[in-house]
């Protein structure tokens, strides 16, 4: 069965990096895309990007460019996804999720939380 | 601000039907198809409808959704106290080349 499963929650400090991974099993890794949500407390869903297993091309929309790098492991069919400069505003829950048009299976979800 | 509007929260006694609107633009909605997602709290996003009406495997045919131009509904018939969650709606928004979301409508079963 389809299983995407994370990595575990982080605690940074403002102004580092978080990387989170996202290990697949249960279906060809390079045949569906990989995307990032992120739900920060109390707001709603945020699409953060998108990566292609296949080539490893990539997408972001405009407010994460900069900010953002998302990459993979063919060897591991895993997807990680980094994010740099971190600020309270990015304490949230990031899940993975795969698609072609929807977003049929998601990771469990990591909490990141931003603290000083 | 989400890009997709949703109201923020919708109610219903159990074996009520209720609605969930999500309004977007000939961007968004109007020009792709929309999904929508039951999110639990503590748990990973469900998806309940895709291409506007179609529902996965194993999900009950009381969820039915429908797309009108730049608007879409979700119903759900038969109302369940477990239906009570968070729901979503999504589509791809062609000037943004990007998913864009609305920003979540709390569904509670009274």
């Amino acid at each position: 069965q389809v299983q995407l499963v994370q990595s575990g929650a982080e605690v940074k400090k403002p102004g580092a990096s978080v990387k989170v991974s996202c290990k697949a099993s249960g279906y060809t890794f390079t045949s569906y895309y990989m995307h990032w949500v992120r739900q920060a407390p109390g707001q709603g869903l945020e699409w953060m990007g998108i990566i292609n297993p296949s080539g490893g091309s990539t997408s972001y929309p405009q407010n994460f460019q900069g900010r953002v790098t998302m990459t993979r492991d063919t060897s591991t069919s895993t997807v990680y996804m980094e994010l740099s400069s971190l600020r309270s505003e990015d304490t949230a829950v990031y899940y993975c999720a795969r698609s072609r048009d929807r977003f049929d299976y998601w990771g469990q979800g990591t909490l990141v939380t931003v603290s000083s | 601000q989400s890009v997709l509007t949703q109201p923020p929260s919708a109610s219903g006694t159990p074996g009520q039907r209720v609605t969930i609107s999500c309004s977007g633009s000939t961007s968004n909605i109007g020009s792709n198809t929309v999904n929508w997602y039951q999110h639990l709290p503590g748990t990973a996003p469900k998806l309940l409808i895709y291409s506007n009406n179609q529902r996965p495997s194993g999900v009950p045919d009381r969820f039915s959704g429908s797309k009108s131009g730049t608007s879409a509904s979700l119903a759900i018939s038969g109302l369940q106290s477990e239906d009570e969650a968070d729901y979503y709606c999504a589509a791809w928004d062609d000037s943004l080349n990007g998913w864009v979301f609305g920003g979540g409508t709390k569904l509670t079963v009274l």
